[in-house]
Order: structure tokens, then sequence, then C-alpha cells
């Protein structure tokens, strides 16, 4: 069974502009979670969605947003990039609504100049 | 305020010694704690959890103790191998109305030395 995955690992912006990563988590599991990591902090997190709807979120400002499709696939949203959006952006599912074992995905670096 | 805590940011223990992981919380509501492991460009990797109902689980050289007075759990690597090398971080689970929620500590970097 193929794991979560991400897209893309990698990417680059400028301050003041917005990105999209993507998510898409194993076969059948139905929640999605999403961390941000940076250096020396542990795993920071931004939000949970369980059948296309929000369930949890972390304390991030707006500017940080996801959501989550029919097929269980996800995205988040960092608009008006700040320099101390550079992180890594991890991506985790789990099976059911009661499960708390979540598997990762490899994450999406983001680099913001 | 962090909840969960691992106050240790690094440990170097020889080959084949016995690796011991410390963990601290401070919320009474977490019902559940899992061990992930994470290598450099990779995410996290799911090793072993338990349940506050448990004082031990046991999975081949990994055991994870829960002290529930103390609010302080402990992954025990035995024996350590160089290939655990990387940064563990414990977790805490809790139920609230919405669901389930993760809280993870800083992590704790293990190098294990041939």
């Amino acid at each position: 069974k193929a794991g979560v995955t991400q897209t893309p690992r990698y990417l680059i912006k400028t301050r003041g502009q917005q990105v999209t990563l993507s998510c898409s988590p194993i076969s059948g599991h139905r929640s999605v979670s999403w961390y941000q990591q940076t250096p020396g902090q542990g795993l920071q997190f931004l939000f949970e969605y369980f059948s296309e709807t929000q369930r949890n979120k972390g304390n991030f400002p707006g500017r940080f947003s996801g959501r989550q499709f029919s097929n269980s696939r996800s995205e988040m949203n960092v608009s008006t990039l700040e320099l101390g959006d550079s992180a890594l952006y991890l991506c985790a599912s789990s099976l059911l609504a009661t499960s708390y074992e979540q598997y990762f995905g490899p994450g999406t670096r983001l680099t913001v100049t | 305020d962090q909840q969960v805590k691992q106050n240790s940011p690094s440990l170097s223990v020889q080959e084949g010694r016995i690796s011991i992981l410390n963990c601290d919380y401070t919320n009474s509501m977490f019902d559940y704690f899992l061990w992930y492991k994470k290598y450099p460009a990779e995410g996290p990797t799911f090793l072993i959890s338990i349940s506050s109902i448990k004082d031990k689980n046991e999975d081949g050289r990994f055991t994870v103790f829960l002290n529930k007075s103390a609010k302080h759990l402990s992954l025990h690597i035995v024996p350590s191998q160089p290939g655990d090398s990387a940064v563990y971080f414990c977790a805490a689970g809790a139920r609230n109305n919405a669901g389930n929620m993760l809280t993870f500590g800083g992590g704790t970097r293990l190098m294990v030395k041939p």
C-alpha cells in the first residue's frame, strides 16, 4: 500500500507570495493532519480534517488555511508569506476518526526568501 | 506553554548498550502516547504507542514505560544499533469534542556510536 505522498518536496518562494501544498493520504485513510516543523522546534500542529471538515485547528494566524476533498486528499495554503514561514510542512493521515496513530509523508521543505 | 517536553535535546550511546529517551507531560487529559523516529529529509515514522490504561508496552527492541502519577514516559531501546541514530519525538493524544489531537515534544537526537 502506498504511503502518504506530498507535493512538491521542495519549494522556494518570495516574501508576500502565497503557496499551496498538497497531500495524498494512505488509501482508505480519511483523517489528514498538517504540522509545521522549524529548526529546533518540535512538530507544531496546524489543522486536522476528517470527511472534508476541519475538526481541530492549531494556534497559527489566519494566513494558514487548508481544505480536504471528497477523495480525502488535502491541500494547505499559506498567503502573504513571511520569512518565518520557512519550515518543513508535514502531512499525516490516520484511518479512523478515533485513531491516534498517524502516518507521515516526507514533507514539503518551504524556503521563503 | 509546552504540554509535552523532551528535556534532553541529544543523547549519545555506545552500540549494544541501552538507550533511554524521556518525555514529560502536563495535561492530565492525555490518554494515549506515541513515539516517532525521524531521519533527515524524511517524515516521522511511527514506532510504538501506549494507552494510559497500561504502564508498559514492548515491541522487539523497543519498550515504552508510562508513569501516570509522575506524568512521565520513557522509550528504551535495547540493544542500540547505529541505524537507530535519528531524532525521536514523543507525542501525546487527547480526545476533545472535535476529535483526536496529538501534541508533540521537541525531539531528542539519538546518536549510537559503533
